[in-house]
C-alpha cells in the first residue's frame, strides 16, 4: 500500500522567510503532483514532476524530486502572505493519485 | 470557458436519505474521480472512471454509488449505509488516467448530515 507522509502539516512562518516541505512516499513512483488549497475551496494544480532529478519553479515556490530517495520538496523563498493556503503532494499509484495529509502554511506580516 | 462544475455547492441530509451530487465537465476529459475530504485530512478516492460506462471503486466506496453514462457527467450517490457522509466532496477530471495527466479539480460540495 503507497502511503504519502508530508511534514510539516503546520507551518507558521514571516514574511520573508524561506521554508521547506517535505513529502516522503513508500513506493516507487516517478510521477507526483503539488496541489495548493485556499480555505473552503478547491484544488489548485501547482507542479506537476515527471522523472528523477525533475525541478520546477513558479514565483516564490520550488518543486524538486528524487525517486531514489522517494523524497520530493516544496521550498518556498521570501515568503508573503498569498502563500498561506494548505499544499498537498499526491503520488501516482497506477491511474490513480494517493494525497498526502496537507501541510497547512500560515505567513504571518 | 472549459471548466468542472458541481452541484449543489452546499446539501443538507436527513439520516437515512440518499442525495446525489452532481459533477460535469466540458473539457473533453476520459476520466473523472470522486474525492472524499474531512476537515484537516487529505483526499481518499471514493469512485473513478477512465471511460464512459465503467467505473472502478477507491479506497472508501463503501456507501458510495456511481454512474459514467455520459463522457462529460460523473454523478456521485450517498446511499443511507454511508454511516458518516458529513464532508467536503471533490470532482476531479483529467485527460487520461492520473498516472498519465494532471486532474483538474471542481469547486466541490459540502454534504452535511441532519
Amino acid at each position: 500500500e503507497l502511503k504519502v507522509e508530508q511534514n510539516p502539516l503546520f507551518l507558521s512562518m514571516q514574511e520573508g522567510k524561506n521554508y521547506t516541505i517535505y513529502c516522503n512516499y513508500s513506493t516507487t513512483s516517478d510521477r507526483l503532483y503539488w496541489y495548493r488549497q485556499d480555505p473552503g475551496k478547491s484544488l489548485e494544480s501547482l507542479f506537476v514532476l515527471l522523472s528523477n532529478g525533475a525541478v520546477k519553479q513558479e514565483g516564490r515556490l520550488m518543486a524538486s524530486l528524487d525517486t531514489k530517495a522517494r523524497l520530493s520538496t516544496l521550498h518556498i523563498t521570501a515568503a508573503v502572505h498569498d502563500l498561506s493556503a494548505t499544499y498537498f503532494c499526491a503520488v501516482v499509484r497506477g491511474s490513480r493519485l494517493t494525497f498526502g495529509e496537507g501541510t497547512q502554511l500560515t505567513v504571518n506580516p | 470557458d472549459g471548466g468542472i462544475t458541481q452541484s449543489p455547492k452546499y446539501l443538507f441530509r436527513k439520516e437515512g436519505q440518499n442525495v446525489t451530487l452532481s459533477c460535469e465537465q466540458n473539457l473533453n476529459h476520459d476520466a473523472m474521480y470522486w474525492y472524499r475530504q474531512d476537515p484537516g485530512q487529505g483526499l481518499r478516492l471514493i469512485y473513478y472512471s477512465q471511460i464512459v460506462n465503467d467505473f472502478q471503486k477507491g479506497d472508501i466506496a463503501e456507501g458510495y454509488s456511481v454512474s459514467r453514462e455520459k463522457k462529460e457527467s460523473f454523478p456521485l450517490t450517498v446511499t443511507s449505509a454511508q454511516k458518516n457522509p458529513t464532508a467536503f466532496y471533490l470532482c476531479a477530471s483529467s485527460i487520461a488516467g492520473a498516472g498519465a495527466d494532471t486532474q483538474y479539480f471542481g469547486p466541490g460540495t459540502r454534504l452535511t448530515v441532519l
